[in-house]
């Protein structure tokens, strides 16, 4: 079966500071993972997914994600932390004819 | 545009009533799916559709309804049977189930509350 797991369920950053969000699927075949952010009372929108190719992932607003296997990780990061960040971020892991099945979620707040 | 839309946004129900939530996509995507959000939950998949009129159930299942007589159309209907239906609830549609063409697009959302 597979799984994923987001490492803390809220995080604070003040604006300008890297932004680390973390990811952890478990996966008995090599995964496609995703990354979705959701601002209130909003439907979830893709920032980025990796599908098997470069394992450096770049997505919108400046997010990127690496593919670690050996990690079995897939952290989001972003240089630069924006107050239009502010969002609930999901990691999702999918395999060839499976479901998607996501994480419980990480709510990143930013100070000014 | 392309998208996915959700009617209504806001919905109110009493309690022994069955309400129907729509979700459209014009993506002419195959895969439709109905998830339930509930605070510090995440998203929970409540049933989903991989071609016209066939349906899968998710994990939560019980309390719920749905029919896929049409690619761009995929209703759910809460019956009176759901004990607990006030929550936000999300459609989303992909290309197809699984690998890489399971990148899921959603709708805006429906907020079901039981008075």
């Amino acid at each position: 079966a597979q799984s994923v797991t987001q490492l803390g369920s809220h995080v604070s950053v003040s604006e300008g500071a890297l932004v680390l969000l973390r990811c952890n699927y478990s996966s008995s075949v090599p995964p496609y993972l995703f990354w979705y952010v959701q601002y209130p009372n909003q439907g979830l929108q893709l920032l980025l997914k990796y599908t098997s190719a470069a394992t450096l992932v770049k997505g919108i607003n400046g997010f990127e994600a690496e593919f670690k296997k050996s990690e079995t990780s897939f952290h989001l990061t972003k240089p630069s932390a924006h107050m239009s960040d502010a969002a609930e971020y999901f990691c999702a892991v999918t395999r060839n004819t499976d479901k998607l099945i996501f994480g419980t979620g990480t709510r990143l707040q930013v100070f000014p | 545009d392309g998208g996915i839309t959700q009617s209504p946004k806001y919905l109110f129900r009493k309690e022994g009533q069955n309400v129907t939530l729509s979700c459209e996509q014009n993506l002419n995507h195959d895969a439709m799916y109905w998830y339930r959000q509930d605070p510090g939950q995440g998203l929970r998949l409540i049933y989903y559709s991989q071609i016209v009129n066939d349906f899968q159930k998710g994990d939560i299942a019980e309390g719920y309804s749905v029919s896929r007589e049409k690619k761009e159309s995929f209703p759910l209907t809460v019956t009176s049977a759901q004990k607990n239906p006030t929550a936000f609830y999300l459609c989303a549609s992909s290309i197809q189930l699984g690998g890489a063409y399971n990148e899921q697009f959603f709708g805006p959302g429906t907020r079901l509350t039981v008075l």
